[in-house]
């Protein structure tokens, strides 16, 4: 597995600000991927961070609303623009570690964000 | 569309009792079934990957199982310790991106 490191581990904004995350991994990975998780909710997917172009985001999230930046293979940024309440979540970063397709996702310990 | 249920959504066992958790799900070509195990304030932390109907992975009082439609997490003795949420998520096709349950909240009573 890999170890992943990310900050902050929990904030509170303001409404109408915007807040970055940042996602540290110990080692090289393929895949990174960031998601929401929402009390009672499963785990939902954002997007898909690609190293060296733009986001892959799902159905429902957008690039203006959740910019994401990975520069390399090691790290990577997910920014929360123009939050309100809703936004209140846990939003975190996960990676596959190794190829061949059926390796598992690991995660970090997430980013509590509260929105007042 | 693959579809994940989880159930139930909480459980409450005495420690020592014995019980399971179930996931049903409905996939087109399933490339993986996997669990989770959450801690409050964490991320989910991997235990296993099950690949095809028979399969079985035991970790500690863990055992893990499953069939065409369904994956069980079967619990024995537990202790305190183990209580925690527990995802299921399964893969399907030729994508990394799995599909969530929303977990079952399992708390041990001393």
């Amino acid at each position: 597995s890999a170890v992943i490191s990310q900050k902050p581990s929990r904030d509170i904004c303001q409404r109408g600000t915007s807040l970055t995350i940042q996602c540290q991994v110990d080692s090289q990975v393929t895949m990174m991927f960031w998601y929401r998780q929402q009390p009672g909710q499963s785990l939902t997917l954002i997007a898909t961070a690609n190293q060296g172009s733009e986001a892959t985001y799902e159905s429902g999230f957008v690039i203006d609303k959740f910019p994401i930046s990975r520069p390399n293979l090691t790290f990577s940024t997910l920014t929360v623009s123009n939050m309100s309440p809703e936004d209140s979540s846990i939003y975190l970063c996960s990676v596959v570690v190794g190829v061949g397709g059926n390796q598992p996702q690991h995660f970090g310990d997430g980013t509590r964000l509260s929105i007042l | 569309e693959d579809q994940v249920t989880q159930s139930p959504e909480a459980l409450r066992l005495q420690e020592g009792e014995s019980s399971s958790l179930n996931c049903s799900y409905t996939v087109s070509g399933l490339r993986g079934l996997f669990w989770y195990r959450q801690d409050p304030g964490k991320g989910p932390e991997f235990l296993f990957t099950l690949y095809s109907a028979g399969e079985e992975k035991e970790k500690e009082r863990l055992k893990a199982t499953l069939t065409k439609k369904e994956s069980f997490l079967h619990i024995t003795a537990p202790k305190p310790e183990d209580s925690a949420t527990y995802l299921c998520a399964v893969r399907s096709g030729g994508s990394y991106i799995p599909t969530f349950g929303r977990g079952t909240s399992l708390i041990v009573h001393p």
